[in-house]
């Protein structure tokens, strides 16, 4: 079984440009997790899909980021227009939660995009 | 508020060691759901454990072994006899009863030097 991919593994843009990341979860996990880690500190929530839908988005830092889960399967991030500040590693997530129900699985974790703003 | 703290930064020890990774958390909740995590060199995290807040059973695995402490809030990761592949950064999280995202601690980097 696939495990959860992200293209691209590295970014190197410049200040102002836009970038879009992109996340393939596990095949049949309705849950989608977006996290970044920005140099040095913890790993921070971004977002939450279930299935297609936003569960819980309470992490994006602005309205320069926007994420879409197109048919429930892959899930994009685009960063517009990209800041210095937005340089670190985005992690995307997936699992087989029930969400309500207060069962969580793990959570699987891709490779990650680590993205430097110049 | 809900937290996790994770005090060490940095710990390097010598192969064979063992080690103690420490984990702190805060929440309101009652139930609730801690995990470990292992960033390797290469950069994925990769899962090591699951525990709910009802089940305070410490655990053992190998070389790895969690002490679960409610009564101080505590979710520690002990390595026996640690090797050079065991270094990585090691990070703790919880979820909350309603909530799906984890809440990272800092992490803690592990050196194992042979």
């Amino acid at each position: 079984e696939a495990g959860v991919t992200q293209f691209p593994s590295h970014s190197v843009i410049e200040k102002g440009q836009t970038v879009t990341l992109r996340c393939d979860p596990i095949s049949g996990h309705d849950n989608l997790y977006w996290y970044r880690r920005v140099m040095g500190k913890e790993i921070k929530f971004l977002l939450h899909f279930v299935k297609e839908s936003k569960q819980d988005e309470s992490g994006m830092p602005n309205n320069r980021f926007l994420a879409e889960r197109t048919g429930g399967t892959y899930s994009t991030l685009k960063v517009q227009p990209a800041e210095l500040e937005d340089s670190g590693v985005y992690f995307c997530a997936s699992s087989q939660d029930r969400p309500g129900t207060g069962y969580y699985n793990e959570q699987f974790f891709g490779p990650g995009t680590r993205l430097t703003v110049l | 508020a809900q937290k996790v703290t994770q005090a060490q930064t940095e710990i390097s020890v010598v192969e064979k060691e063992d080690v103690t990774l420490d984990c702190v958390y805060e929440t309101r909740d009652t139930t609730y759901y801690l995990f470990w995590y292992k960033q390797p060199p290469s950069g994925e995290l990769v899962f090591l454990i699951r525990r709910n807040s009802f089940d305070e059973q410490n655990e053992i695995s190998g070389r790895y072994s969690w002490n679960f402490q409610k009564s101080t809030s505590s979710f520690n990761f002990t390595i026996t006899a640690s090797q050079v592949v065991d270094s990585a950064v090691y990070f703790c999280a919880l979820i909350q009863y309603q909530g799906g995202k984890l809440i990272f601690g800092q992490g803690t980097e592990l050196s194992v030097k042979p």
